[in-house]
């Protein structure tokens, strides 16, 4: 069964530096998402792409996220300047259609900002 | 602003007693409505899309029902193997909002 894949599981970094946390979505999907998780808090939407662009994106995704599709698999999440409250763990999802359609979940990447 | 309520927060169970998980939710121009379990430490995994009032689906011991602005999952004589957190989360167009979820402990 194809299945969303995310790397790192956990990686541990210090405050001020940058990360990158990668995503392979479903094959024949369109639509991609990053999501994000605070230990004990709800799964929160950042930010959604589609056709090499961002469709749309929350509040918390400012100036030190971006997204890339660097290739025609991978979809990437870089942090330029970690700050210690983006420990959390970060979810990739990926959509095969637009408007309808579930969305299938990575099992996530642990981020610890010390 | 989108608003999404679960309720309750935390549900334990005896195995075999049933009960109802709530979604409470305020979008606007709802595409769909899902549901997810998610296990500690995972991410989360696809039960049930709704897409319009009235509609039921069942898998197992869950069924999920949708009306106007709210949506419930029932579960039926639980076992410990569905012990995990419940999260809903309603579609509007590319942007799927995931509410607080509901924490369920199951006892054997």
């Amino acid at each position: 069964e194809p299945e969303v894949t995310q790397t790192p599981s956990h990686q541990v970094t210090q405050m001020g530096q940058e990360v990158i946390l990668r995503c392979v979505p479903i094959s024949n999907h369109l639509y991609f998402y990053w999501y994000r998780q605070i230990l004990g808090q709800k799964v929160e939407f950042l930010v959604s792409f589609y056709n090499n662009e961002i469709s749309e994106k929350s509040e918390i995704f400012d100036d030190q996220f971006s997204v890339e599709r660097p290739d025609g698999s991978n979809f990437t999440l870089k942090i330029r300047s970690t700050k210690l409250e983006d420990s959390a763990m970060y979810f990739c999802a990926s959509r095969k259609t637009k408007n309808t359609g579930e969305l299938f979940f990575g099992e996530g990447s642990r981020l610890t900002v010390l | 602003e989108d608003q999404v309520t679960q309720s309750p927060e935390a549900l334990r169970l005896q195995e075999g007693e049933s009960s109802s998980l709530n979604c409470s939710y305020t979008v606007s121009g709802l595409r769909g409505l899902f549901w997810y379990r998610q296990d500690p430490g995972k991410g989360p995994e696809f039960l049930f899309t709704l897409y319009s009032a009235g509609e039921e689906k069942e898998k197992e011991r869950l069924k999920a029902t949708l009306t106007k602005k709210e949506s419930f999952l029932h579960i039926t004589a639980p076992k410990p193997e569905d012990s995990a957190t419940y999260l809903c989360a309603p579609c509007y167009y590319q942007k799927v909002t995931f509410g607080t979820g509901t924490k369920l402990q199951v006892i054997p």
